[in-house]
Parts: structure tokens; C-alpha cells; sequence
């Protein structure tokens, strides 16, 4: 069965940088694109971007240009965001979801980003 | 960017009560529109695809339809399980968007 397990809860500091991961199983890896999800605490949900795997193709929401960095690792069928010059503002969870036919078919657990000094 | 207006912001209902949430496209996205209920602590689960298609393992109360640009999620029998959060997702363009979000609650 489809499965997404994301990495565990982080705390960082103010001005650094954090790198969450999404290992997937049970699909071919390099066939589906993966999104990333930020949902702040009582909010609703906001696309990051995606990546293909499948050749390390990118797509990002503008707003996210120079915050997120999405990569994959074929090798582990991982993918990975990282998130740079954290502010309070980037303290959320943040999910990453498979890409289904006109959807988003299957979601990690999400991981909670808490920026704080 | 498409923006994806959903509404009520809030619903109260009781059970077996046919409830229904609706999100209006700022342009046409064709059937490029999913629905997903979020309960507290979890990920969103995907209920509705394609506009219509229902998603594996869901109940048939949910259902989904389509007018133009509107979109509607229809809940045909209010059950207590039902209790969440519901979003609508376009998967048209990029930058995706998701509706405000539903909260459901039960009266």
C-alpha cells in the first residue's frame, strides 16, 4: 500500500535552516510527482511546490521562491524539503502529498516545524 | 493565481442532516477539482476527485458535482465520524490552491 512517512517534529532556531524528509513506499517513486503542504497552526493549507522525481523537476509556488528547496533521492525513494532563514512565520506543519489523478492522493503525517530561539 | 472561494466558513448540523460546501473557481479549472476532510491532528484524507469520482474507501453519503466554476460536496446523511474540516483543492495550475476550509461541526 501507498505509503508517506515523513521525518519527526522540529525545533530550530531564528536565521537557520531545517531539512524535513518524506520517505515513500508501496509506488514506483519516479512516476508521480510530490507537493509539499504548509498549514500554520489554526490555518488553512498552502501549496509549497512540487518536484518529479522521475528527472529532479521543480515547481514552486512564488511565494516560496528562496524559502523552500525541494529534492529527491531516487536511491531511498525520498524526498526532502528544506526550509532556509527561518522566521516565526515558517512555524507550521508541513505535509507532503503524492500526486493523484486531479488530486493529491495520498498524504504524509505531516511535520511539525516550530521556529523559536 | 485561481483563487478558490469556499463557503460556508462554518456549518452546524445534525446527524443525518444532508450538508453541503461549496467553492467557486475565479476561472474555469474543468474537473481539475478535489475535496479532502481533515480531522484535528491529522492529514487531510482525500474524499472527492475529477469533481465527481469518488476516492477509494469512502463512503457513498459523499458526493460531488459540478456547475461551470461552482463545485459542491454534498453529504447525503450526516454521520458523527463526518466531524472535520473540509477543503477543496484545484489541480488545474500552478500555484495549486486550496478553498478556506469548512468547519463542520455537529449541532
Amino acid at each position: 500500500q501507498v505509503q508517506l512517512q515523513q521525518s519527526g517534529a522540529e525545533l530550530v532556531k531564528p536565521g537557520s535552516s531545517v531539512k524535513i524528509s518524506c520517505k515513500a513506499s508501496g509506488y514506483t517513486f519516479t512516476s508521480y510527482d510530490m507537493h509539499w503542504i504548509k498549514q500554520q497552526p489554526g490555518n488553512g493549507l498552502e501549496w509549497i511546490g512540487w518536484i518529479y522525481p522521475g528527472n529532479g523537476n521543480t515547481k514552486y509556488n512564488q511565494k516560496f521562491n528562496g524559502k523552500a528547496t525541494l529534492t529527491a533521492d531516487k536511491s531511498s525513494s525520498t524526498a526532502y524539503m528544506q526550509l532556509s532563514s527561518l522566521t516565526s512565520e515558517d512555524s507550521a506543519v508541513y505535509f507532503c502529498a503524492r500526486s493523484g489523478y486531479y488530486s493529491f492522493d495520498y498524504w504524509g503525517q505531516g511535520v511539525m516545524v516550530t521556529v523559536s530561539s | 493565481d485561481i483563487q478558490m472561494t469556499q463557503s460556508p466558513a462554518s456549518l452546524s448540523a445534525s446527524l443525518e442532516e444532508i450538508v453541503t460546501i461549496t467553492c467557486q473557481a475565479s476561472q474555469d479549472i474543468g474537473n481539475w477539482l478535489s475535496w479532502y476532510q481533515q480531522k484535528p491532528g491529522k492529514s487531510p484524507q482525500l474524499l472527492i476527485y475529477g469533481a465527481t469520482s469518488l476516492a477509494d474507501g469512502v463512503p457513498s453519503r459523499f458526493s460531488g458535482s459540478r456547475s461551470g466554476t461552482q463545485y459542491s460536496l454534498k453529504i447525503s446523511r450526516l454521520q458523527v465520524e463526518d466531524i472535520g474540516i473540509y477543503y477543496c483543492l484545484q489541480a488545474y495550475s500552478a500555484p495549486r490552491t486550496f478553498g478556506g476550509g469548512t468547519k463542520l461541526e455537529l449541532k
